[in-house]
């Protein structure tokens, strides 16, 4: 039990185009799903908590409006980098929360995200 | 701010050998969580531990809670090159996960 699919695993695109990252958790309702980037070789750096309908909060120095972040049902949010610029290239990671205030997290497997 | 204080930062041993990964903080946690993490995939979640003093086993590896929920550890007995990879604690607090910096493990035959 306690899937989450993050899709795509792969995306290259090109600078000031947007990409959309999807977070699923497949076999349980995660009212809280979190947003995370990940620099090589280092730790996970949380952007976002994504509660099921209403606004993210974001973590200081994250831009809402460069990263729309979209929880429309318990089991579904959405990462989308709008204009992407290469800087924005990295490993973003979803999670899904289980338990009281979403304290057991469960990963989906990342994104590797490369802008040219 | 809540720290935690991952230690070694990387760490490389022959297989067989013993080890032990150490999670330290200043701050009170709720839980405590430990993951690994293989190169270009997400975190999988080993054990969760919530109690002062909580010891959790998992096949060959121990986890010890803290009797103040300020640190824990990870121990690995007879390490396999299967064992490699980036082992993250993270601290629970207010619904949020404070990740450690985490350590690296390389395991050689």
């Amino acid at each position: 039990g306690a899937v989450v699919s993050q899709h795509p695993s792969w995306v290259i695109c090109k600078s000031g185009t947007s990409v959309k990252i999807e977070c699923r958790s497949l076999d349980f309702q995660a009212t809280t799903m979190f947003w995370y980037r990940q620099f090589p070789k280092q730790s996970l750096m949380l952007m976002a908590t994504s509660n099921e309908g209403s606004k993210a909060t974001y973590e200081q120095g994250v831009e809402k409006d460069k990263f729309l972040i979209n929880h429309a049902s318990l089991t579904l949010s959405t990462l989308t980098v709008t204009s992407a610029h290469p800087e924005d290239s990295s490993f973003y990671i979803c999670s899904a929360g289980q338990g009281f205030q979403g304290a057991i997290q469960y990963f989906g497997a990342g994104t590797r995200l490369s802008v040219l | 701010t809540q720290l935690l204080e991952q230690s070694p930062q990387f760490l490389s041993i022959q297989e067989g050998e013993n080890l032990t990964v150490y999670c330290n903080s200043s701050s009170v946690f709720s839980s405590l969580q430990w993951y690994r993490q293989e190169p270009g995939e997400g975190p999988v979640l080993l054990v969760t531990v919530v109690t002062g003093g909580e010891v959790k086993k998992l096949k060959r590896l121990t986890f010890q809670f803290g009797d103040a929920r300020k640190d824990s550890s990870l121990h690995i007995t007879a390490a396999q090159p299967g064992d490699t990879g980036l082992y993250l604690c993270a601290g629970g607090s207010q619904g949020n996960l404070i990740f450690g910096k985490g350590t690296k493990l390389s395991v050689k035959p």
